[in-house]
């Protein structure tokens, strides 16, 4: 059965303490691993796409990595308004059907 | 108006109304998509429309039944609901189903079901 995990469920941060958080799958055919970040009472929005291992991704302080098993997400010299939920979810062959992970909820404290 | 627009964004209801959420996206994609996000639960996908057929209905209470009456609209009529059905529900485009593309969401109805 397609699953993925996200871990940890929640991670507390001091503004400009680097961590990261961690997504492992198992997909089958896996053709894309996206990156969502979701603030409270909100639609997730559109970080990144990873299509093959050792491919990387960056925006700002967020760097997104991919790997046979996992995708990290690393969150460098965090500000507060880095705090929401991050997802991510894996798109198998045939169509474009999203499994979610449960996320990790980022609060970076100043 | 951009991206994707859902209204309304809360919605109060009875077991025993009938109420609809709409989606209407900006974006001049050909897929849509109802999602459901329940509190400590994955996000979970319920139906897909490509080009206005459905494509995906991911084993849905008939309580909830879906309409796509072009490309651009997605309706979601709800009747009969139970109390373990107040939920964020989102809706999502993205410009195709059949190969692997960015699924862009809306903000969210917030339905709670009394």
């Amino acid at each position: 059965e397609d699953q993925v995990t996200q871990s940890p469920e929640a991670l507390r941060l001091q503004e400009g303490e680097s961590s990261s958080l961690n997504c492992s799958y198992t997909v089958s055919g896996l053709r894309g691993l996206f990156w969502y970040r979701q603030d409270p009472g909100k639609g997730p929005e559109f970080l990144f796409t990873l299509y093959s291992a050792g491919e990387e991704k960056e925006k700002e302080r967020l760097k997104a990595t991919l790997t046979k098993k996992e995708s990290f997400l690393h969150i460098t010299a965090p500000k507060p308004e880095d705090s929401a939920t991050y997802l991510c979810a894996a798109v198998k062959a045939a169509g474009n059907k999203l499994t979610f992970g449960g996320g990790t909820r980022v609060l970076v404290k100043p | 108006e951009t991206g994707v627009t859902q209204t309304p964004r809360h919605l109060v209801m009875g077991m025993t109304n009938k109420k609809s959420l709409k989606c209407e996206q900006h974006l001049g994609h050909n897929a849509m998509y109802w999602y459901k996000q329940s509190a400590k639960k994955p996000l979970e996908l319920m139906f897909v429309y490509s080009l206005e057929e459905r494509v995906e209905n991911n084993s849905v209470p008939s309580r909830f039944s879906p309409e796509c009456p072009n490309s651009s609209h997605l309706f979601l009529h709800l009747h009969t609901l139970q109390p373990e059905d107040s939920a964020l529900y989102l809706c999502a485009s993205s410009g195709t189903w059949y190969r692997t593309d960015t699924q862009y969401f809306g903000p969210g109805t917030r339905l709670t079901v009394l």
